[in-house]
């Protein structure tokens, strides 16, 4: 069964400090990555999105992913945070052939001072 | 930013009463989706169009919950008799549903069921 993983539930970083939000998914098909970012009382925004090519894709705001067919793993870097990046990150897997979409449980980010 | 819209934001009601939500989905984008987030931030598909033909539902939908994309309307979600365990964000996508199938969020309508 396909499923996305993401083996943190909270992690505190200082601002100014560099990020990784860890992201591993099990699908036996071509996956189509995403990140996602959810601010208090919002819906989803999308940060960035893999589908081929180059494995390190860059997104809005500093944000960048890494993908590694090897690892099954989808991570999300940021060289320096800010106060605003605080939010919960979610990583999705969507399948092919279909509509079907996987969410990993997402990552609660605090960025401290 | 998105362009979904949602409304309303935010929805307040009585065990057993109707809760409608409304979604504007990006446009062009033909394919629509709508997920409940519960407060554990685990998603739930509820049910999907293409135009306004469904594509795929689960039985939970079948049963209390009611949806619709009519053309040159907004698409929508109704619960026909609310229960506690409605509480959540209903969130509204669209999508080119072709390739990769990027889904773009509304910001959501947060049912309270008291």
């Amino acid at each position: 069964a396909q499923s996305v993983t993401q083996p943190d539930a909270r992690v505190t970083v200082s601002e100014g400090a560099s990020l990784q939000l860890r992201c591993k998914y099990s699908y036996s098909g071509t996956p189509y990555l995403f990140w996602y970012v959810q601010y208090p009382r919002q819906g989803l925004q999308l940060l960035l999105k893999y589908y081929s090519g180059d494995p390190v894709v860059q997104g809005v705001n500093g944000f960048e992913a890494e993908f590694s067919k090897s690892n099954s793993s989808f991570h999300l870097r940021k060289a320096s945070v800010h106060w605003s990046d605080s939010a919960v990150y979610f990583c999705v897997l969507s399948l092919t052939g279909g509509y079907k979409v996987v969410f990993g449980s997402g990552t609660r980010l605090l960025v401290s001072p | 930013n998105s362009k979904v819209i949602q409304t309303p934001r935010y929805l307040v009601k009585g065990q057993g009463q109707k809760a409608k939500m409304r979604c504007i989905p990006e446009k062009g984008h033909p394919v629509v989706f709508w997920y409940q987030q519960n407060k554990n931030n685990e998603f739930k598909f509820l049910i999907n169009f293409q135009n306004q033909e469904v594509l795929q539902q689960i039985d939970m939908t079948e049963k209390r919950f009611s949806a619709e994309c009519p053309s040159n309307s907004p698409c929508s979600l109704e619960i026909q008799s609310s229960e506690a365990g409605d509480s959540a964000l209903y969130l509204c996508a669209s999508s080119l549903g072709t390739g990769e199938n990027t889904l773009y969020f509304g910001a959501g309508t947060r049912l309270s069921v008291l």
